[in-house]
């Protein structure tokens, strides 16, 4: 199947600092890729849909300007947490579709302290 | 909006069966995904259904039923490798976008 790559696989930062995730899909191009959250013992909850060369679709209740999305080519997409507080501590995975199905890459821990 | 329902937990002893059960309501259907998560790991592709019926892959089944908006996942003779949360997924429209259930997390003893 396809692979996607993403990269911290763990973070740690400090309060007010920025994180940015990337996720890579390696052997095919996506012009969608999508950014989940996943507190522990919760199901993913889709954050956003990354789109090449356009602005991100997010989801209700999610801060456009918390957690900016950019998707400047086919086969990369990023998120920055930007002004991390320890609330936003979670698991952050990414997806990418290809011939129907989505691909996940590995995630990201991000621990704010 | 999507709802999508399964079961929390549930155990089973090494060599038995299970099956996970998913009910959905979602606004359009464009298929149904199973996927396996280790617990810190990024959820793997299981099966998929987009027609009624139960499609067989080595151990792992599934089954669909549009017209009941339900949904199972067989496992058989379990293994202890087979513990994890198994996550019942629906993709409402013609686009990548799934919409997840809560997952069911199971556990296998010895």
């Amino acid at each position: 199947g396809a692979v996607v790559s993403q990269h911290p696989s763990w973070v740690i930062c400090k309060s007010g600092t920025s994180v940015k995730i990337e996720c890579r899909s390696l052997d095919f191009q996506a012009t969608t890729m999508f950014w989940y959250r996943q507190f522990p013992k919760q199901s993913l909850m889709l954050m956003a849909t990354s789109n090449e060369g356009s602005k991100a679709t997010y989801e209700q209740g999610v801060e456009k300007d918390k957690f900016l999305i950019n998707h400047a080519s086919l086969t990369l997409s990023t998120l920055t947490v930007t002004s991390a507080h320890p609330e936003d501590s979670s698991f952050y995975i990414c997806s990418a579709g290809e011939a129907g199905l989505q691909y996940f890459g590995a995630g990201t821990r991000l621990s704010v302290l | 909006g999507q709802n999508i329902d399964q079961p929390t937990e549930m155990t089973a002893t090494e060599g038995a069966i299970v099956q996970i059960n998913c009910t959905y309501q979602t606004s359009g259907f464009n298929g149904l995904f199973w996927y396996q998560q280790h617990a810190g790991e990024a959820p793997t592709f299981l099966s998929y259904n987009v027609l009624d019926g139960l499609e067989e892959k080595g151990r792992f089944s599934s089954f669909l039923s549009r017209s009941k908006g339900y949904s199972y996942l067989l496992l058989k003779e379990l293994q202890m490798k087979d513990s994890a949360s198994y996550l019942c997924a629906v993709r409402g429209s013609n686009d990548y976008k799934l919409s997840f259930g809560a997952g069911t997390t199971v556990t296998v003893r010895a």
